[in-house]
């Protein structure tokens, strides 16, 4: 069964950082291109980054540009995101999923929720 | 760029049609056909079921259908089914820069 499975979530203070992972069972990420999209509790999906299958290229989110890196490491199987200098407005969970260059999502993962919180 | 912009909320009888609509700018919707949609169940993860404006994924049903004209997007369920019953929400290909744009999500009250 084709899987993906994100983990690294959980309670931060403001001003910290997280890493998120997301590993594949079933699934080849190699090939892939890959983004990563949060969901705020109680609200919408908002893609924040986007990284191509060698990992040359990468794009993020205005709203969160110079904070979060997004990395991958194809003989991992794994694709990575590093939230720095964390917020209030960061809280949501986060979502892996395959990405396609034209900006469609299929294979999401289950997500891993980040709470910022003194 | 802002979100693309759905109705909060659509309802339908079961085995009726429901259409939920997707305006976006001719930056996004309009000037790609790079338009999806997704159903999400609450504490779910999304599942994508348009791609490309109107392909369907398999193992979608034919129930679900998309359209574009000009600048707004149309996800429309037929044949309602209270399994229907989830937020859905659209998305665009903005270009190179910005990536994607996706809309604000429209729960669907199967009644």
């Amino acid at each position: 069964q084709e899987q993906l499975v994100a983990s690294g979530g959980g309670l931060v203070k403001p001003g910290g950082s997280v890493r998120l992972s997301c590993g594949a069972s079933g699934l080849s990420l190699s090939g892939s291109y890959m983004s990563w999209i949060r969901q705020a509790p109680g609200k919408g999906l908002e893609w924040v980054s986007y990284i191509s299958s060698s990992g040359s290229t990468k794009i993020y989110a205005d709203s969160v540009k110079g904070r979060l890196t997004v990395s991958r490491d194809n003989a991992m199987n794994s694709l990575y995101l590093q939230i720095d200098s964390l917020r209030a407005e960061d809280t949501a969970v986060y979502y892996c999923a395959v990405s396609y260059s034209s900006g469609w999502f299929d294979h999401w993962g289950q997500g891993t929720l980040v709470t910022v919180s003194s | 760029q802002s979100a693309l912009t759905q109705p909060r909320s659509v309802s339908g009888s079961p085995g009726q049609s429901v259409t939920i609509s997707c305006t976006g700018t001719s930056s996004d919707v309009g000037n790609w056909n790079y338009v999806s949609w997704y159903q999400q169940y609450p504490g779910k993860a999304p599942k994508l079921l348009i791609y490309v404006v109107d392909k369907r994924p398999s193992g979608v049903p034919d129930r679900f259908s998309g359209s574009k004209s000009g600048n707004t997007a149309s996800l429309t369920i037929s044949g309602l089914q209270a399994d229907d019953e989830a937020d859905y929400y659209c998305c665009s290909y903005a270009g190179s820069y910005t990536f994607v744009l996706f809309g604000g999500g429209t729960k669907l009250t199967v009644l």
